[in-house]
This record gives C-alpha cells, structure tokens and sequence, in this order.
C-alpha cells in the first residue's frame, strides 16, 4: 500500500501565477482533505472532497479552489499567487470520517 | 470560536527522561482531540486521539495522553524518552467533526543522548 502521496515534492512559482497541487489517496479511502501549513505554524484546514463535492471549507479565499475525480484523486488549484501562498501543502484522506492518513506534502515557494 | 495554544515552542529532554507536551484547547462542546508527530520531509502520523469514554489515552510509540475538561488540557506524556523521538508535534481538535482539525502551533522536541 502506497499510503497517501502528492506531487510535486517542490515547486517554485512567482506572483500572480497560478498552481495545482495532485495527491492520490490511500488504497480505499474516498475523503481528501487539503491543508495548508506555513513555517513554524501548525497546519490550517482548506477544504475537503466527498463523491468529488466540496464539502467542508476553512477561512481561506476563493483563489483556492479544488477537484475530486472519480477515482477519488484530488488536485488544489491556487490562482494569482502571492508570497503568502508560500507553504508546506498537505492532503490527507480517510474512509469518510475516519483516521486520516497525510500526505509528505508539496512544498510551494511563490517569489 | 475553536482554537489549540500549545505553549511550548521548543523542548529539549535527554534521552531516557520523561515527556510532557502541553496543549490547552477552546472549544464548546466535548471535543474530538488528536496528537500528531511530524519528522523532517515526513507527514503527520497520528500518535492518538480522544473521542470520549476513558480520560487517559494510550497511543502508538509508548505515548499516552489525558483529557482533562475542567482545565481543557489534553497533554501529551512519555515516560522514557529515545531519540529517535526528536520531532515537531502538533495537538489538535476536531471543529465539530473529527476530520475537519484546528491544529497548535506545535512543539519541537530536541533529545540529548
């Protein structure tokens, strides 16, 4: 078993560009969460994906948007970046609201 | 609104002590808590959590923690610390559900041998 992986591991953007982010859930789990984690903070809920809804969101603006395809795979999209986007981006995925497995995460630099 | 302080930002023990990790959470119900540990290039591994029933915790790594709602605490014990222990770890709650988590700010746990 895989467990839960994303890609890419690095990614270095500039301002005003736009991102996606991919993470593939563990063998039989059909909930992604995306959280986003800033150095030296703990990590911060974004937005989770069910049957490809979102279907809860955290404090954070409409540029992050996300996608669940059918095989419960998950992309995060981030539009007209700025330095603040600058994170370590994490997915995490369970069976419904069950233990969630996280990701190693992408680690985004917006310069 | 929900929130965890842990107050500890960096800890240092030496190997074979033991460990306290402190977290305070705000929340208005009973609240679903979790500890996770978090090694350089690793993601989060959960270590337990606490839903309801018993107070005291046992989880995986030889760590336990113990709910404690009259001081709303939920802190992270160990009795013998090893290095391989040496890590960043983060309390959280639940907001309402158990998938949905409020992270600390996190501790950073540094062993002396």
């Amino acid at each position: 078993d895989a467990g839960v992986t994303q890609s890419p591991t690095h990614l270095i953007k500039t301002r005003g560009q736009q991102v996606t982010l991919r993470c593939s859930p563990k063998s039989g789990h059909d909930t992604v969460s995306w959280y986003q984690q800033a150095l030296g903070q703990g990590p911060q809920f974004i937005f989770q994906y069910y049957e490809e809804e979102e279907r809860q969101r955290g404090n954070f603006p409409d540029r992050f948007s996300g996608h669940q395809f059918p095989n419960y795979s998950s992309e995060l999209n981030v539009n007209a970046l700025l330095l603040g986007d600058s994170a370590l981006y994490l997915c995490a995925s369970s069976l419904g609201q069950g233990k969630q497995f996280f990701g190693p995460g992408t680690r985004l630099t917006v310069l | 609104a929900q929130s965890v302080t842990q107050p500890d930002i960096h800890i240092t023990v030496s190997e074979g002590a033991s460990l306290e990790l402190r977290c305070n959470y705000s929340y208005g119900a009973t609240p679903y808590l979790f500890w996770y540990v978090q090694s350089p290039g690793q993601g989060l591994q959960l270590l337990l959590k606490y839903f309801s029933g018993d107070t005291l915790v046992q989880g995986i790594k030889g760590f336990e923690a113990e709910f404690k709602r009259s001081q709303s605490s939920f802190n992270l014990r160990k009795p013998s610390v090893h290095w391989s222990d040496a890590a960043e770890y983060f309390c959280a709650v639940g907001a309402g559900t158990p998938d949905k988590l409020i992270f600390g700010t996190g501790t950073r746990l540094q062993v002396f041998p």
